[in-house]
């Protein structure tokens, strides 16, 4: 079965720094999510990418999935306090894209921002 | 902008008892999902439903657990007799499409029903 190892576990930084979030996948991925979970929230989509080498940018965060598909990165650029919480990178769980929303998560990297 | 609700947000039960939780989908979803997490684990898939019945389920959603659209706007997850295990915050989820390739299949949450078994 796919597992999704996400690095760092945990992440303190200064408010104004940027920081990266990686996600490896011990399988091709076929459809990589990142979402962001406040404690004890709902999980809040952020994007998805599908393509070898795609990458996709939402206000200060860029999201980039590796040529071979098996690692994601979620970069923050100039980190605010909003930015904290737990960041989860998910993968369809079955080849080919028909995951039929049946996703496998990453445990997650709590993110804390100091303003 | 259109969300996933739940209710409760937390409940607390004894062991054995029936829980049911609500979950109320995007109205224009077609695809329905129940996750949980267990406190300090990863979220887990538990089960997908589509057109009035079960797409996928896990290993998790054993006879215990049965899910229901029981009218046009609720999705429910019955825990029929609760254990100690069971303790977890569920999440409800419903998407567009179930194929990533169509590129809706991306899943909208709930803010989730955290459930407590003593």
């Amino acid at each position: 079965s796919q597992e999704l190892e996400q690095s760092p576990q945990s992440l303190i930084v200064q408010e104004g720094k940027n920081l990266t979030i990686n996600c490896t996948s011990s399988k091709t991925l076929y459809g990589l999510y990142w979402y962001k979970q406040k404690y004890g929230e709902g999980l809040i989509f952020l994007m998805m990418l599908q393509k070898g080498g795609e990458e996709k940018s939402h206000e200060k965060i860029t999201a980039k999935l590796d040529e071979k598909k098996q690692q994601s990165s979620l970069h923050i650029t100039a980190s605010q306090p909003s930015h904290a919480g737990i960041y989860l990178c998910g993968a369809d769980k079955n080849a080919g894209g028909t995951s039929y929303g049946k996703l496998t998560f990453g445990q997650g990297t709590i993110l804390t921002v100091h303003p | 902008e259109p969300e996933v609700t739940q209710t409760p947000s937390h409940q607390v039960t004894q062991m054995g008892q029936e829980v049911i939780l609500r979950c109320v989908p995007i109205s224009n979803h077609l695809y329905f999902y129940w996750y949980r997490q267990i406190l300090g684990q990863k979220v887990e898939f538990l089960v997908s439903f589509y057109n009035n019945e079960i797409s996928e389920k896990s290993e998790i959603f054993d006879d215990q657990f049965s899910v229901e659209r029981p009218d046009g706007s609720n999705f429910t997850l019955k825990i029929r007799s609760t254990k100690l295990e069971d303790s977890a915050m569920y999440f409800c989820a419903s998407s567009e499409w179930a194929s990533s390739y169509s590129g809706a299949n991306v899943l909208t949450f709930g803010a989730g029903s955290r459930l407590t078994v003593l």
